[in-house]
């Protein structure tokens, strides 16, 4: 079955200090993966995708996402924390099966403290 | 702004009340989505719409009814709900659903927050 997995409900991390939000994934063929991230009564906005290429994708607002086949992973980084990252974030698989629509995680609560 | 306008923000309505929510997008796309959010949950998606027809059903109940008069409006018309219906309502758009148009990225509106009592 097709899936993502964020194993962390929340993430919590000091202003400046870098951050990984966790992404796995379960798919068959080669995986399409996307970040979104959806701020406080907002609706989600598109942070990055892998298609294919280098393992390393550049996003919006500084964030990037390493690619790792081998253990099926897409985790989110960002190098240096800013409380202004606070915000909910939602990895995404596209679904060959189903007219390539979108299987999500569950979300991750990022939170960045002053 | 996304480009992607849902109307209302806010709705709270009864069991037996009759409802629509309203998706408007300003992007030029042909495919709209509706999705379903509930806390801690992945986004559901309802139903997709491709040049107007409607592609995809996901075993969504009758009380929920969309429509899709053109590429640009989407609506879902809502009635007899019950409270686990209650939910943030997403609309989304992109440029297609098949083959070169569906890059997978996704234009979101902002959600109209549903209360049912």
């Amino acid at each position: 079955a097709q899936s993502v997995a964020q194993p962390e409900d929340q993430v919590n991390v000091a202003e400046g200090n870098p951050l990984t939000v966790k992404c796995t994934y379960s798919v068959s063929g080669n995986p399409y993966l996307f970040w979104y991230v959806q701020y406080p009564n907002r609706g989600l906005q598109f942070l990055l995708k892998y298609i294919t290429g280098d393992n390393l994708v550049k996003g919006s607002y500084g964030f990037e996402a390493e690619f790792n086949k081998s253990q099926t992973s897409f985790h989110l980084k960002k190098p240096s924390a800013l409380v202004s990252d606070s915000a909910l974030y939602f990895c995404a698989v596209r679904d060959m099966r189903s007219n390539y629509q979108l299987i999500w995680g569950a979300g991750t609560k990022l939170i960045i403290k002053p | 702004e996304t480009g992607v306008t849902q109307t209302p923000r806010h709705l709270v309505m009864g069991m037996t009340n009759k409802k629509s929510l309203k998706c408007e997008q300003h992007l030029g796309h042909n495919a709209m989505y509706w999705y379903k959010q509930s806390a801690k949950k992945p986004l559901e998606l309802m139903f997709v719409y491709n040049f107007k027809e409607q592609t995809e059903n996901n075993s969504v109940p009758s009380r929920f009814s969309p429509e899709c008069p053109n590429s640009s409006h989407l609506f879902l018309h809502l009635h007899t709900l019950q409270p686990e219906d209650s939910a943030l309502y997403l609309c989304a758009s992109s440029p297609g659903t098949s083959g070169g148009t569906n890059t997978g990225e996704l234009f979101f509106g902002e959600g109209s927050r549903l209360t049912v009592l």
